[in-house]
C-alpha cells in the first residue's frame, strides 16, 4: 500500500516567519493530497487540499504544492502566527473518497 | 453543531472487557471511515462504509474489531476483550461520497485507555 514519509517531525520558526513541511509518497496512482492541523486534545481540521491535476494551490497564507514526477508535496505557512502552533498532518489517497494514509506528523511551533 | 460527533469522548476500561463506541457523521453523508492514532503518529485506516456497506477494512482491524453501520447513518466501533495495545484514540470521519467534493470531515475522537 501507500506509504507517507513527511519531515520534519519538529519545527520552530519566529513569528512572521515562513514554514515549510514536506511529505513524499509511494504510489504513483494517489492522486489526492489533503493536510490537516490538529491543535492539542482537538480533531485534525482540514486546511487545504490538492489534487493531481494542479501543481500548486494557495488560500491566504497557506499554500501546498505538488510535484507528481518526484511523488513528493509540501506545505507553505507564510507570516507565521502564535495561532499556527500545532501538529500538521499530511495524507495521500488514491482518489478522495478512499481511506487516506498520513504522515506521522510535524509539530509546528511559532514563538512570539 | 452539524459536525460528526463521538460518544463518549473518554473510555477507561480494564484489559479483557468489551467497549463500544458511536459515530454520528454529518447529515446526508454517505461514507464513514474509522481511523486509530496513538501518540505522536498520524490516523491510522481501519475500515470504511458506502452507506451500510463495509466496503474496505484494514489488517490492524482484528477479529477481536467489528464495525457496523446498520441503516446507513451513525456507526458503531465494537473491540472485544480490549488489550492494553488497543489504548488509542479512535477517530472517525465522513464525507459526502460525491468524487468533486469528497472531503473527510473527522469527529472529536473517542480516547481509549485500557488499564
Amino acid at each position: 500500500g501507500e506509504n507517507v514519509e513527511q519531515h520534519p517531525s519538529t519545527l520552530s520558526v519566529q513569528e512572521g516567519d515562513s514554514a515549510v513541511i514536506k511529505c513524499t509518497y509511494s504510489d504513483s496512482a494517489s492522486n489526492y493530497f489533503p493536510w490537516y492541523k490538529q491543535e492539542l486534545g482537538k480533531r485534525p481540521q482540514l486546511i487545504i487540499d490538492i489534487r493531481s491535476n494542479v501543481g500548486e494551490k494557495k488560500d491566504q497564507r497557506i499554500a501546498v504544492t505538488l510535484n507528481k514526477t518526484a511523488k513528493h508535496f509540501s506545505l507553505h505557512i507564510t507570516e507565521t502566527q502564535p495561532e499556527d502552533s500545532a501538529v500538521y498532518f499530511c495524507a495521500a489517497s488514491i482518489w478522495t473518497g478512499n481511506q487516506f494514509y498520513f504522515g506521522t506528523g510535524t509539530s509546528l511551533t511559532v514563538i512570539p | 453543531d452539524t459536525g460528526v460527533s463521538q460518544d463518549p469522548r473518554h473510555k477507561i476500561t480494564k484489559r479483557g472487557q468489551n467497549v463500544t463506541f458511536r459515530c454520528d457523521p454529518i447529515s446526508e453523508h454517505n461514507r464513514l471511515y474509522w481511523y486509530r492514532q496513538t501518540l505522536g503518529q498520524g490516523p491510522e485506516f481501519l475500515t470504511y462504509f458506502q452507506n451500510e456497506a463495509q466496503l474496505e477494512k484494514s489488517r490492524l482491524l482484528s477479529d477481536r474489531f467489528s464495525a457496523e453501520r446498520p441503516k446507513g447513518s451513525f456507526s458503531t466501533l465494537e473491540i472485544q476483550r480490549t488489550e492494553q495495545g488497543d489504548s488509542a484514540m479512535y477517530l472517525c470521519a465522513s464525507s459526502s461520497g460525491r468524487i468533486s467534493t469528497d472531503t473527510q470531515y473527522f469527529g472529536p475522537g473517542t480516547r481509549l485507555t485500557v488499564l
